[in-house]
């Protein structure tokens, strides 16, 4: 069966510190990887995008690695803040085109990062 | 600011009463629309595509007259919960591809629907 798993349902860190999330896949073919990040009671915001082709993605603190032998990705943020604290939601695209773009969601891990 | 907006943010309301919520696109034009239902703690489940102009995909184990979706215009697309129970009660939220490739998708801040 297809699944998407993200590492831990939760994930304490120290201010300053980095965090280090893990989605991993099985049964999908993945055209993108996603990262998003919900906020209680908020609908997702999109953080980064990596496709099948690519390695890594950065942006600002966000670092994404999308390894498709593997099945896995891992989402980075360096130098953490309790601003960052929030659920961080891993989320697949297996077609291609607006009509295509169906997106497949992990459970979310909940990141808290303490002072 | 926000992209998609949705409404009404949250609804309380007897059992057996339909429910419309809004989503929309606020400075594009969404050919496609897609509506997921969120449980505590659990991922985002797809609901439904909605497509302007014409019938509406859902998945499997969605019953469309159940849930109602309508996408009469390019920045519209509505979803009913018609006469809900409580087994309804959830997190419902809309999103939109804002280009043509289609990722990534901006969401609304979803609905949160209470049915007693």
């Amino acid at each position: 069966s297809q699944k998407i798993e993200q590492n831990s349902e939760a994930l304490n860190i120290q201010e300053g510190k980095t965090a280090t999330l893990t989605c991993n896949y099985t049964n999908y073919s993945p055209a993108y990887l996603q990262w998003y990040r919900q906020d209680p009671g908020r609908g997702p915001v999109f953080l980064l995008l990596i496709r099948e082709n690519e390695k890594e993605k950065r942006k600002e603190r966000l670092k994404v690695t999308f390894d498709t032998t593997l099945k896995q990705s891992l989402f980075h943020i360096t130098a953490s803040q309790p601003a960052d604290s929030a659920t961080y939601l891993c989320a697949l695209v297996t077609g291609r085109g607006s009509t295509l773009g169906r997106l497949y969601f992990g459970r979310g891990t909940q990141l808290t990062v303490w002072p | 600011g926000a992209v998609v907006s949705q409404h009404p943010s949250w609804v309380i309301c007897k059992s057996g009463t339909s429910v419309k919520i809004e989503c929309r696109s606020l400075d594009f034009q969404a050919t496609t629309m897609f509506w997921y239902r969120q449980f505590p703690k659990q991922s985002l489940m797809l609901m439904a595509t909605s497509n302007e102009g014409s019938k509406a995909t859902y998945e499997q184990g969605v019953e469309k007259d159940k849930f109602l979706i309508n996408h009469a215009s390019l920045t519209l697309s509505t979803l009913t919960v018609t006469s809900a129970h409580p087994e309804d009660s959830s997190f419902y939220i809309c999103s939109a591809p804002r280009d043509k490739e289609g990722q990534p998708q901006h969401f609304g801040d979803g609905t949160r629907l209470s049915i007693l």
